[in-house]
């Protein structure tokens, strides 16, 4: 049974800094990975979408990896701003793409 | 254009009731996801849709779950004889084919009383 795990829980950081939020799944046979940004009280917005074929994607300030071999997915956001404040998830696409599994999420706070 | 909507955003419900959830797609998307998030949860997979079958219905939580796609479009999520377990927001998103970016409705807030 697939699992995905997110860590760290929560970050607090000072505007500015570069960051690196992580996520990890248990079996490797994935179809794709996303990351979402999910603000409170409203739904959720896809950051950036991953195919197994795929090891980075890139939008603006937002880097992801995946490493399908080990597991591993991270998102790397640079120069980050109050803005960038929000809950992450990354969802793991299974092979057969009829079931997504999403991670806990990692709650950000970048402090003004 | 417009997004992924969901009817109603708030439903208040007695338990042992019915209630039926709405999810309008984008136009032309194939592919459409169901999930819960309960409060302090994480978001939980209940069921895809690729055109009106479901492939895998094995994510609903029990046999009073039950949700249907017509049309390619519209789809609507029925929870039958409501718990007040079944208290969630209750996500939609859709896809332009299997596998790619998922774009999520607002939810319905479901509250069970």
């Amino acid at each position: 049974k697939q699992e995905v795990t997110q860590i760290p829980a929560a970050l607090s950081v000072p505007e500015g800094e570069n960051l690196v939020l992580n996520c990890s799944f248990t079996d490797s046979a994935i179809y794709n990975l996303q990351w979402f940004r999910q603000d409170p009280g409203k739904g959720l917005t896809s950051l950036l979408l991953i195919q197994s074929s795929q090891r980075e994607q890139t939008s603006g300030r937002l880097n992801a990896s995946l490493d399908k071999s080990s597991g591993r997915s991270t998102l790397y956001i640079a120069a980050s701003q109050p803005g960038d404040s929000a809950t992450y998830l990354c969802a793991v696409g299974e092979t057969s793409y009829d079931k997504v599994i999403f991670g806990p999420g990692t709650s950000l706070s970048v402090i003004p | 254009g417009a997004g992924v909507s969901q009817s109603p955003s708030n439903k208040v419900t007695e338990k042992g009731k019915d209630v039926e959830l709405r999810c309008d797609p984008i136009s032309g998307h194939t592919a459409l996801y169901w999930y819960r998030q309960s409060l302090g949860q994480g978001l939980e997979f209940l069921i895809y849709f690729q055109g009106n079958s479901a492939p895998d219905k094995s994510g609903l939580p029990s046999d009073r779950f039950s949700a249907e796609r017509t049309g390619g479009s519209v789809s609507t999520l029925t929870i039958q004889r409501t718990q007040q377990e079944d208290s969630a927001v209750y996500l939609c998103a859709s896809s332009p084919g299997p596998g790619e970016t998922q774009y999520f409705g607002p939810g319905t807030r479901l509250l069970v009383l």
